[in-house]
C-alpha cells in the first residue's frame, strides 16, 4: 500500500546548526501530515502538522515545508540543541481512510555538543 | 493531567501464556490504537478503534486481540504469545479534531521466551 517514508536513517549535526529531516510520500490524495518526535524510552510526541493547502508552517524553532508537486515534506529545526536528539517520524494520518497515522521508519537525529 | 497510561511497562513471559496489556486515556478521546515498534521497522499499527465496540485490524493484527467496551480503555490481548511478539508496544489515542494528533502512552516492553 501507499505509505510515507524517510530518506535517511541517521542525521548527525553540531549543536547550534540547523537540521533538516526529509520525508517522501506516495499518496497524491494525502492532505494532512504530522511530524512526531520520539525521545529514547518514551512514546512519540506531536511536534507540528501541516495541511495540503499550505506550503509552510512554523512553530517554535521548527518549520515544516510541503512540496505537493514532488510529494515531499521536510522538518527544519533551527539552532539544534542536544535536547533535540531523538527519532523523528513523519506520518500520514488519513492513510487507508482510517484517520489513524501510518508512520515512516524514522530518522535518528544526533546532536553533538 | 491529560495522559495515556499503559500497564505493565515491562513484562517477561513464556511462550503460550496469555497476557493482557492495559491502556487507558483520560481525554475522552474516541480513537485509540495499538502499535508495535521494532528496530528497523518503525511503528506498525496492530489494531485501532474508532469508538466503543468498534475495532479494526491494522497492519500486523495476527496473534493479537483487542476490545473496546469503554471509551477510556483499550486493552491488548495476546492469547498465546510467541517469541516473535517480543517488541515495544505503544497505545495511542486521538480526538475527533481537525488535527488528529495522537497522544502516546509510555510504552510496554514485552519479552516472550
Amino acid at each position: 500500500g501507499e505509505s510515507v517514508g524517510l530518506h535517511l536513517p541517521t542525521l548527525s549535526v553540531q549543536e547550534g546548526d540547523n537540521s533538516i529531516i526529509n520525508c517522501a510520500y506516495s499518496n497524491s490524495a494525502s492532505d494532512y501530515f504530522i511530524w512526531y518526535k520520539q525521545e529514547s524510552g518514551k512514546g512519540p510526541q506531536f511536534i507540528i502538522d501541516i495541511r495540503s493547502n499550505m506550503d509552510k508552517r512554523q512553530g517554535q524553532r521548527v518549520t515544516v515545508l510541503l512540496n505537493k508537486t514532488v510529494k515531499h515534506l521536510s522538518l527544519q529545526i533551527a539552532a539544534t540543541q542536544p535536547g533535540d536528539s531523538a527519532v523523528y517520524f513523519c506520518a500520514d494520518p488519513a492513510s487507508g481512510g482510517s484517520y489513524i497515522p501510518t508512520f515512516g521508519r524514522g530518522t535518528s537525529l544526533i546532536v553533538h555538543p | 493531567e491529560a495522559q495515556v497510561t499503559q500497564n505493565p511497562r515491562y513484562l517477561i513471559t513464556v511462550t503460550g501464556k496469555k497476557l493482557t496489556v492495559t491502556c487507558s486515556q483520560n481525554m475522552n478521546h474516541e480513537y485509540m490504537s495499538w502499535y508495535r515498534q521494532d528496530p528497523g521497522l518503525g511503528l506498525r499499527q496492530i489494531y485501532y478503534s474508532m469508538n466503543v465496540e468498534v475495532t479494526d485490524k491494522g497492519d500486523v493484527p495476527e496473534g493479537y486481540k483487542v476490545s473496546r467496551k469503554e471509551k477510556r480503555n483499550f486493552p491488548l490481548i495476546l492469547e498465546s504469545p510467541s517469541p516473535n511478539q517480543t517488541s515495544l508496544y505503544f497505545c495511542a489515542s486521538s480526538s475527533d479534531t481537525p488535527t488528529y494528533e495522537q497522544y502516546f502512552g509510555p510504552g510496554t516492553r514485552l519479552t516472550v521466551t
